[in-house]
């Protein structure tokens, strides 16, 4: 299948600094790209969509100007937390659209554990 | 999207068949049926996914009742390393979404 990786696979910041998290698609373009977000012992939950060249679209309850979202290229999402506090800390995951129609699928990343002292 | 049902848990013999059944009795005519699974602390990992017909893959095979209102995802010969938890996604064909649920938790032992 398709490779997707992110970048960096954890990290720690403090209270009040912003956090970049990359999400590359290595063998394939893809137009469309999602964050999800997950807690402990919970399921993974749609946070954006990411569409290259356009504006990211928010899931309900996400604050767009916290998790700013950019999508420059056709293998490259970002996802920046803003100012975050230690409730943003979490297990971020990307996926990348790949395929058409009934080929189509999506395929995730590892994943970035965020910590926020 | 219809939503899916699976159960909470399962445990498999390491080497045998495991059947994993998903409950999708609301699904309408365009929409597909996916199978990811999450070893922990990894992202999910895609395995298999279909329409209405039967759908076989190195990974696993994907069986859809003719009604399209159940499947089984099928590990031929499950591994300690198949341990995860698997979910059932049920996706509009034009809507690029997944809506993860709980998902059941497989768990492989020796």
């Amino acid at each position: 299948g398709a490779v997707v990786s992110q970048h960096p696979s954890r990290v720690i910041c403090k209270s009040g600094t912003s956090v970049k998290i990359e999400c590359r698609s290595l063998d394939f373009q893809a137009t469309t790209m999602f964050w999800y977000r997950q807690f402990p012992k919970k399921s993974l939950m749609l946070m954006a969509t990411s569409n290259e060249g356009s504006k990211a679209t928010y899931e309900q309850g996400v604050e767009k100007d916290k998790f700013l979202i950019n999508h420059a290229s056709l293998t490259l999402s970002t996802l920046t937390v803003t100012s975050a506090h230690p409730e943003d800390s979490s297990f971020y995951i990307c996926s990348a659209r790949e395929g058409t129609g009934a080929l189509e699928t999506q395929y995730f990343g590892p994943g970035t554990r965020l910590l926020v002292l | 999207d219809a939503k899916t049902t699976q159960p909470t848990s399962m445990d498999c013999a390491e080497g045998r068949a495991a059947n994993l059944p998903c409950n999708h009795s609301t699904i309408s005519g365009n929409e597909y049926v996916y199978w990811y699974r999450q070893i922990h602390s990894q992202g999910p990992q895609y395995i298999i996914h279909g329409l209405k017909n039967n759908e076989t893959n190195e990974m696993a095979s994907l069986i859809i009742t003719e009604d399209r209102k159940s499947s089984t995802l099928i590990l031929p010969h499950a591994t300690l390393r198949d341990t995860a938890v698997y979910y059932c996604i049920v996706r509009v064909f034009h809507d690029y979404k997944l809506s993860f649920g709980a998902g059941t938790t497989v768990t492989v032992r020796a």
